[in-house]
């Protein structure tokens, strides 16, 4: 089946840490997203890529990097410089060459620094 | 800038009540999106329907039902009959014609339904 996959579910880091989250796709889809959701909060947009080796920041985008070495792929590294990770993590992704192409989310990635 | 409010934080029933979760949104564009998705206590994001800026009827899925006034810039989901399933966070989001396929949510609905 088409879809897409993060790991780990649940991650837990001490603080000073890096830490890597996974997003995979088969959805054959050019763009991805990751976005941040804290409780009771939106979504907020913190990297985004259109197409492979190209990526662009979101709106919150300090203390985050990402790659986008494939298209399947678009991992996302929280660094020691994030200030609040503690969060729920979504991956996205959607076709482009046509506007208005709705996203499609992963199950997300629960990051807890201890 | 563009923006998506949704007033009700959290939204209590009991099974077979309808209720209504409102979006009302903010944007220059003319051309634009607009979006709800559900997020069950699983965490993802489940899309629902999209509705582009031209299209002001209202569209009828099963218990669900999308209101759409451009006059007052609003774009209500209806759910009919609820069932104890229906208890997630929902969420409305809008797209706009100058931004690809960015996304701008709103802070999201938590419903509620009580057997």
């Amino acid at each position: 089946d088409g879809g897409i996959t993060q790991s780990p579910k649940y991650l837990f880091r001490k603080e000073g840490q890096n830490v890597t989250l996974s997003c995979e796709q088969n959805l054959n889809h050019d763009a991805m997203y990751w976005y941040r959701q804290d409780p009771g909060q939106g979504l907020r947009l913190i990297y985004y890529s259109q197409i492979v080796n190209d990526f662009q920041k979101g709106d919150i985008a300090e203390g985050y990097s990402v790659s986008r070495e494939k298209k399947e792929s678009f991992p996302l590294t929280v660094t020691s410089a994030q200030k609040n990770p503690t969060a729920f993590y979504l991956c996205a992704s959607s076709k482009t060459g046509t506007i208005y192409n709705e996203q499609f989310f992963g199950p997300g990635t629960r990051l807890t620094v201890l | 800038a563009q923006k998506v409010t949704q007033a009700q934080t959290e939204i209590s029933v009991v099974e077979k009540e309808d209720v209504t979760l409102d979006c009302v949104y903010e944007t220059r564009d003319t051309t634009y999106y607009l979006f709800w998705y559900k997020q069950p206590p699983s965490g993802e994001l489940v899309f629902l329907i999209r509705r582009n800026s031209f299209d002001e009827q209202n569209e009828i899925s099963g218990r669900y039902s999308w209101n759409f006034q451009k006059s007052t810039s609003s774009f209500n989901f209806t759910i009919t009959a609820s069932q104890v399933v229906d208890s997630a966070v929902y969420f409305c989001a809008l797209m706009n014609n100058n931004a690809g396929n960015m996304l701008t949510f709103g802070g999201g609905t938590r419903l509620m339904v009580k057997p």
